[in-house]
């Protein structure tokens, strides 16, 4: 069964330090995509990026940054120079095939929550 | 992407009573699904809202506590049923649109917080 680990339950940063929010996880199938939601304390889910298992490159969308590194089941969020309004939950989430095969379900990490003190 | 509108927002309920979440989406997508988050946790699938039969749920949810309604392809209730504190929580429509059927990708509500006293 899938699984997706967030080590880091809490994490408190000044603005403007970078900070890195770990995701393991774990899978079987071979096609498979993994992704970043960002919860603020409104409570809407808020979609940051997507990624599948056969694209390596980590990604860049300004002061956000991606390293998925297959080899080691990882795939890291970075925050450059956070800011206040970062502040928020961040969930890891992986999507495989359903039993059925006909669709895919999201399985969610625990959760980082991030808090940017000015 | 898909808008999603769940209705409540939120609401305090009485042990015991019922309570209907509706999800609207503004246009047709291939799968709903619902799920729950507990205060501080994180979110944990209760069904696949399936068009026109009976949801599928995952182990630990079952029907009668949870009963899905979806007539068609753009709306779904969850009703939660003989609540108890235990079911405070914001429940979260989700959808997979039609663009995003190969990916995973979901798109949320922005949930309904529940409140049992």
């Amino acid at each position: 069964a899938q699984k997706v680990t967030q080590a880091q339950t809490e994490i408190s940063v000044v603005e403007k330090e970078d900070v890195t929010l770990d995701c393991v996880y774990e899978t079987r199938d071979t096609t498979y995509y993994l992704f970043w939601y960002k919860q603020p304390p409104s409570g809407e889910l808020v979609f940051l990026i997507r990624r599948n298992s056969f694209d390596e490159q980590n990604e860049i969308s300004g002061r956000y940054s991606w390293n998925f590194q297959k080899s080691t089941s990882s795939f890291n969020f970075t925050i450059t120079a956070s800011q206040v309004v970062d502040s928020a939950v961040y969930f890891c989430a992986l999507s495989e095939t359903l039993s059925s095969g006909s669709a895919r379900q999201l399985t969610f990490g625990s959760g980082t929550q991030l808090t940017v003190l000015p | 992407s898909a808008v999603i509108s769940q209705k409540p927002s939120r609401d305090i309920c009485q042990r015991g009573t019922s309570l209907t979440i509706q999800c609207q989406v503004d246009s047709q997508v291939t799968m709903m699904f619902w799920y729950r988050q507990q205060p501080g946790q994180s979110l944990t699938l209760i069904a696949t809202a399936n068009q026109g039969s009976e949801a599928t749920y995952e182990s630990g949810f079952v029907i009668d506590k949870f009963p899905i309604s979806r007539p068609n392809l753009t709306f779904s209730t969850l009703t939660v049923s003989n609540m108890s504190p235990e079911d405070s929580s914001i429940y979260l429509c989700s959808v997979v649109p039609l663009t995003g059927m190969n990916t995973g990708e979901l798109f949320f509500g922005e949930g309904s917080r529940l409140t049992v006293l």
